[in-house]
């Protein structure tokens, strides 16, 4: 079946804008993740959609950033005023979860971000 | 909070030939899992192999094989009979097995297969 997705592939704003980047995890995956990977470095974690539960934002480096999920399907991962700092990779990720046991996140591609 | 450190930013091997990744972690928990990702030039993260903290045997995935050392929380990668298709960013990883679903992951070592 088909992989996790993600839009654009590429992505070069001005700083100060506004940017959304949309993720579509695999059918029937519960568990939704977002990571930001710097050039060179390894990923970070930003936040985690788990079904309709609260979802875990400890990850977001600022009050800029936002994501929402709707249902158990796309995610979309918002930076406001971005700044040249943003520039990253953004990887999504997606997974099946049941409470005690442990499955594999699948990554998409990534949206690489360029602030100029 | 959990770290991940891989000492190691850039690796090199002879085509055919075995290399050892080098992985180690700081955790105060005693169940948690630990993987080993490659991210070749396409970006995309693939999971090579995982282990769990409990387990007393090292994982293996036909030729990749991990050394876990549990007391002194390092994680190596092992990988034989090295082909050119192994090349790209290994990643280690830390996941607890409660609680915070994230992974942890590690600054990356950069494989190059030498034909």
């Amino acid at each position: 079946g088909a992989g996790v997705s993600q839009s654009p592939s590429n992505k070069v704003t001005e700083k100060g804008k506004d940017v959304e980047l949309r993720c579509d995890p695999i059918s029937g995956h519960t568990a939704l993740y977002w990571y930001r990977q710097r050039l060179g470095q390894g990923l970070e974690f930003l936040i985690y959609f788990q079904g309709n539960s609260a979802p875990d934002k400890s990850g977001l480096p600022s009050d800029r950033f936002s994501a929402e999920r709707t249902g158990e399907s796309v995610s979309t991962l918002t930076i406001q005023r971005t700044q040249q700092e943003d520039s990253a990779v953004y990887l999504c990720a997606s997974s099946r979860r049941l409470a005690g046991a442990v499955y594999e996140q699948f990554f998409g591609p990534g949206t690489r971000l360029t602030v100029l | 909070a959990q770290t991940v450190t891989q000492s190691q930013p850039e690796m090199s091997v002879q085509e055919a030939e075995t290399v050892t990744l080098s992985c180690t972690y700081d955790t105060s928990e005693s169940d948690y899992y630990l993987f080993w990702y490659k991210q070749p030039p396409s970006r995309q993260m693939i999971l090579v192999i995982r282990q769990e903290a409990y387990k007393q045997q090292n994982a293996t995935e036909n030729r990749f094989s991990v050394n876990f050392q549990k007391a002194a929380k390092s994680f190596s990668l092992k990988i034989s009979d090295s082909q050119l298709g192994d090349a790209a960013m290994y990643f280690c990883a830390y996941r607890s097995a409660r609680g915070a679903q994230k992974l942890v992951f590690g600054q990356g070592t950069r494989l190059t297969i030498n034909p």
